[in-house]
């Protein structure tokens, strides 16, 4: 078990420039999630797979939010036109299917700071 | 409505003392889970202890215990003999069944507490 892997740890960008994250789930969990995580903040849900398909999304997701999971491996989410409100950590977390008492296992995010 | 509520923003405790971490939630849904994550400042999630609705038995996991009354939708998480390396933020989370959405069992989390652990 090598954990939950993403990358970049920090990003930093200008207003207006996309950026992509990438995050790499245990290898056996064929569930992902996508949380942000704001300054003071819980986490807070925004996207799910199971395995390669997108079957949830939150009304956070704006249309410039993009997420994929080609082939159910790693999972990539792209910000478009990328906003100063835009800046937070984002969380990546998988779980196996075990239902009710299956944990979520997290990365350890992404910081993104918008200028 | 608030589904978590975390009452505490900051607590702090003496090194080996016991603290209790408060956790309301509010849902309608019969069967539903209740999870607690430690956050330190590297930023990762750690799992620590769940509590099943259907749950006789209040949860235990080493120094962390989950004190669940259901009938006062509360879920406080008691650590004991707490440690330096306590110290960080703790966040509490429900997964429900009836209101997961596509079956996404997602967990919705607090706002946290920070604990710091006084040497």
């Amino acid at each position: 078990d090598t954990g939950v892997s993403q990358d970049p740890r920090h990003k930093i960008t200008k207003r207006g420039q996309n950026v992509t994250f990438r995050c790499d789930p245990i290898s056996e969990h064929n569930r992902l999630y996508w949380y942000r995580q704001t300054l003071g903040q819980g986490p807070e849900f925004l996207t799910y797979f199971q395995n390669e398909a997108q079957l949830e999304k939150s009304r956070l997701l704006s249309d410039r939010f993009s997420a994929e999971r080609p082939k159910g491996s790693f999972s990539t989410l792209e910000i478009q036109r990328t906003e100063q409100g835009d800046s937070a950590m984002y969380l990546c977390a998988s779980s196996v299917d075990r239902g009710l008492n299956s944990p979520l296992h997290f990365g350890n995010g992404t910081r993104l700071t918008v200028t | 409505a608030q589904k978590i509520t975390q009452t505490q923003p900051g607590m702090f405790v003496q090194e080996k003392e016991a603290v209790t971490l408060d956790c309301t939630y509010d849902t309608s849904d019969p069967s539903y889970g209740l999870f607690w994550y430690k956050q330190p400042s590297s930023g990762e999630m750690i799992f620590l202890i769940y509590q099943g609705s259907y749950d006789q038995q209040n949860a235990t996991e080493g120094r962390y215990s989950l004190n669940f009354q259901k009938a006062r939708k509360s879920a406080n998480l008691v650590i004991s003999a707490s440690q330096l390396g306590d110290s960080a933020m703790y966040f509490c989370a429900m997964r429900e069944v009836a209101y997961s959405g596509a079956g996404s069992y997602q967990l919705t989390f607090g706002k946290g507490t920070k604990l710091s652990v006084i040497p």
